[in-house]
């Protein structure tokens, strides 16, 4: 089975404070995303890896940056936190190089974000 | 501009009917059509897909039609059960260079009423 974590299912932060989520996957898998889900808004891509060290800008990447150390590991930052910021966040990965079912992500369990 | 278009915010529906959820799309170049279910504070699961060489494909009480030439797609749940209560979103895929995209609609809230 395919597992996707996040470091934290909850999180409050303060206006300004610089945020960390992280996200890990078993399956080796070469595509990492991050979104973020607003009621009416659907999910809406804020950045996204290929490969290590590689990224690229989704939909909605400002006030955010991210960092692809490992294969393994993706990680959203948030370096001065606002209150529109205030989101589920989600991280999924998928198969890259044209694989067999290369189009379905999996998701992990979210973060809930607020900042005050 | 939306690629992938839900258009029903919310259906409501009785247990033990039929539940029928539509999207509609606008890029040609999708080749994979899925569907995703997510419950409140968890993250979206896999739900059932179709290929667009394909007009239907089943599993369980979970079916997927495709009008290619509407540019249509639904998903039909039979019967509708208290824990099919959540939102489900349609997405379609498609290879932008050597990459795969995948675009979401914006969701649509199903209640199932017991």
């Amino acid at each position: 089975d395919v597992k996707v974590t996040q470091s934290s299912r909850y999180l409050v932060k303060r206006t300004g404070e610089k945020v960390f989520l992280e996200c890990v996957q078993d399956m080796d898998h070469e595509n990492m995303f991050w979104y973020r889900q607003d009621p009416g808004l659907g999910l809406r891509l804020i950045y996204f890896s290929y490969d290590v060290k590689m990224k690229e800008k989704g939909d909605i990447p400002e006030g955010y940056s991210v960092s692809r150390e490992k294969k393994e590991r993706f990680s959203l930052i948030l370096e001065s936190a606002s209150t529109n910021q205030t989101s589920m966040y989600l991280c999924a990965s998928s198969f890259g190089g044209a694989r067999a079912r290369d189009y379905e992500q999996y998701f992990g369990p979210g973060t809930r974000l607020t900042v005050t | 501009d939306q690629q992938v278009k839900q258009n029903s915010p919310s259906l409501s529906v009785q247990e033990g009917r039929i539940s029928i959820l539509n999207c509609d799309y606008t890029n040609s170049m999708f080749d994979y059509f899925l569907w995703y279910k997510k419950y409140p504070a968890e993250g979206p699961t896999f739900l059932i897909s179709i290929s667009s060489i394909k007009d239907k494909n089943e599993d369980g009480r979970f079916t997927v039609f495709l009008n290619k030439s509407a540019k249509h797609l639904s998903l039909h749940i039979v019967p509708s059960q208290p824990g099919d209560s959540a939102v489900y979103f349609c997405a379609a895929s498609y290879y932008a260079g050597n990459n795969r995209k995948l675009i979401w609609g914006l969701g649509t809230s199903l209640g199932v009423n017991p």
